[in-house]
């Protein structure tokens, strides 16, 4: 089945830890994104990807990385510089300009 | 700067009655346009989209939005609600990059659709 895959679905980390989230897709798709998600705020844009080995700040970058070594892939980082981590986090990809974008089950980090 | 705004965080509906949500967008070209729905700790799921043509248009579980460019708005409606359309919707909006086509999407803030017997 095609699809996006994140995992894992829940996270607890300590506070001041780097912690990676994983986002695959089969679906060969050239877009990726990362999603932040908390309550009453909507989904907010963390960084997109359009190709391999490209990818561009969103809305609210500050205290995440991420990488596009390969196409199916867009793995998260979340640094200890970020202020306030625990949150729904959500991948999606898409084709270019025209289609919809397909999300992932999410991955729900609790920092402690 | 583009946005959406979805007027109400809460609606409750009773089984059997029609649905809609409202939602407004703030975009200088011609927006795509889409609704999404997310049942507790789960992923979006399409609903619909708009992306030209005809204003009204058709989705999955007997949705339907139409576009009306005059008010900027894209308001999702069902005819007759069930139990299990509970959930939250999100009303979204597409935004192209200026010159490679990119497109992201930004979106409201969510309404939550509870269902009474």
């Amino acid at each position: 089945d095609g699809g996006i895959t994140q995992s894992p679905k829940y996270l607890f980390r300590k506070e001041g830890q780097n912690v990676t989230l994983s986002c695959e897709q089969n679906l060969n798709h050239d877009a990726m994104y990362w999603y932040r998600q908390d309550p009453g705020q909507g989904l907010r844009l963390i960084y997109y990807s359009q190709i391999v080995n490209d990818f561009q700040k969103g809305d609210i970058a500050e205290g995440y990385s991420v990488s596009r070594e390969k196409k199916e892939s867009f793995p998260l980082t979340v640094t200890s510089a970020q202020k306030n981590p625990t949150a729904f986090y959500l991948c999606a990809s898409s084709m270019t300009v025209g289609t919809e974008a397909f999300f992932g089950q999410g991955t729900r980090l609790t920092v402690v | 700067a583009q946005s959406v705004t979805q007027p109400d965080i809460h609606i409750t509906v009773s089984e059997g009655a029609s649905l809609e949500l409202r939602c407004n967008y703030s975009y200088g070209a011609t927006p795509y346009l889409f609704w999404y729905v997310q049942s507790p700790g789960q992923g979006l799921q399409l609903l619909l989209k708009y992306f030209s043509g005809d204003t009204l248009v058709q989705g999955i579980k007997g949705f339907e939005a139409e576009f009306k460019r005059s008010q900027s708005s894209f308001n999702l409606r069902k005819p007759s609600v069930h139990w299990s359309d509970a959930a939250e919707y999100f009303c979204a909006v597409g935004v192209r990059g200026m010159n490679t086509g990119f497109q992201k999407l930004v979106f409201g803030t969510g309404t939550r659709l509870l269902v009474s017997p």
